[in-house]
């Protein structure tokens, strides 16, 4: 079974640029997380999706952060523009079932690490 | 309070010591409860999950306290292969919440 797939793996942009991550989660998996995980720091939950819809976007900047889940596979997160704070890697994840189902594995992609210069 | 507070590390042991990891949260209506494991530079790998009646897998035993909201991780004869970032998770109606990290150095 393949894994979640995320790319690019790495990328530098200065700041006030904009940059976009996509992610393909495991296939058939309904729930899909994007994380941001700054250096010493554990995952922060940026958006989840259920299919393509939205479950939680409450700790997303919405004022530079968009993302979405189109058809309910693929998601691209986006940000515009970058600040110098946004530096982290950028995780997506994919969960079998929905957000009712209780222990469900979080299966996490390499991730793609962002510097913003 | 944060969501999830974990003993701030790093752990030094030597191989073959017992180890232990505290974790507390918040939410007293969070549903499930896991460990994930993050080597440097890597993603979260799921560890073990972690159940009411506490549950063992090889040298790795969890344990839940929802009375004091308490998860604890023991890891016993440890190995150098051990050295990782260990996350506290916890999931209330649909998210997951991660934990700073607890890092462990395990040295010959």
């Amino acid at each position: 079974e393949a894994g979640v797939a995320q790319s690019p793996r790495y990328k530098i942009i200065e700041k006030r640029q904009s940059v976009a991550f996509w992610c393909n989660p495991i296939s058939g998996h309904a729930t899909l997380y994007w994380y941001q995980q700054i250096l010493g720091q554990g995952p922060k939950l940026l958006i989840q999706f259920q299919n393509n819809g939205v479950v939680d976007d409450s700790q997303l900047p919405k004022d530079r952060f968009s993302a979405e889940r189109l058809k309910g596979v693929d998601s691209t997160l986006k940000i515009q523009p970058a600040k110098l704070e946004d530096s982290a890697v950028y995780l997506c994840a994919s969960s079998r079932f929905g957000v009712r189902a209780v222990n469900t594995e979080a299966f996490f992609g390499q991730g793609t690490r962002l510097t913003v210069v | 309070r944060k969501e999830v507070e974990q003993d701030p590390g790093p752990f030094n042991v030597p191989e073959g010591a017992t180890v232990a990891f505290n974790c507390t949260y918040s939410n007293s209506a969070s549903q499930s409860f896991f460990w994930y494991r993050q080597d440097c530079r890597k993603e979260p790998k799921l560890l073990m999950s972690v159940y009411s009646s506490g549950n063992e897998d090889g040298r790795f035993t969890a344990q839940l306290n929802r009375a004091s909201q308490y998860i604890s991780l023991l890891i016993r004869d440890s190995k150098l292969s051990d050295s990782a970032t260990y996350l506290c998770v916890v999931k209330g109606y649909s998210t997951l919440t991660f934990g700073k990290g607890t890092m462990l150095l395990v040295s010959p």
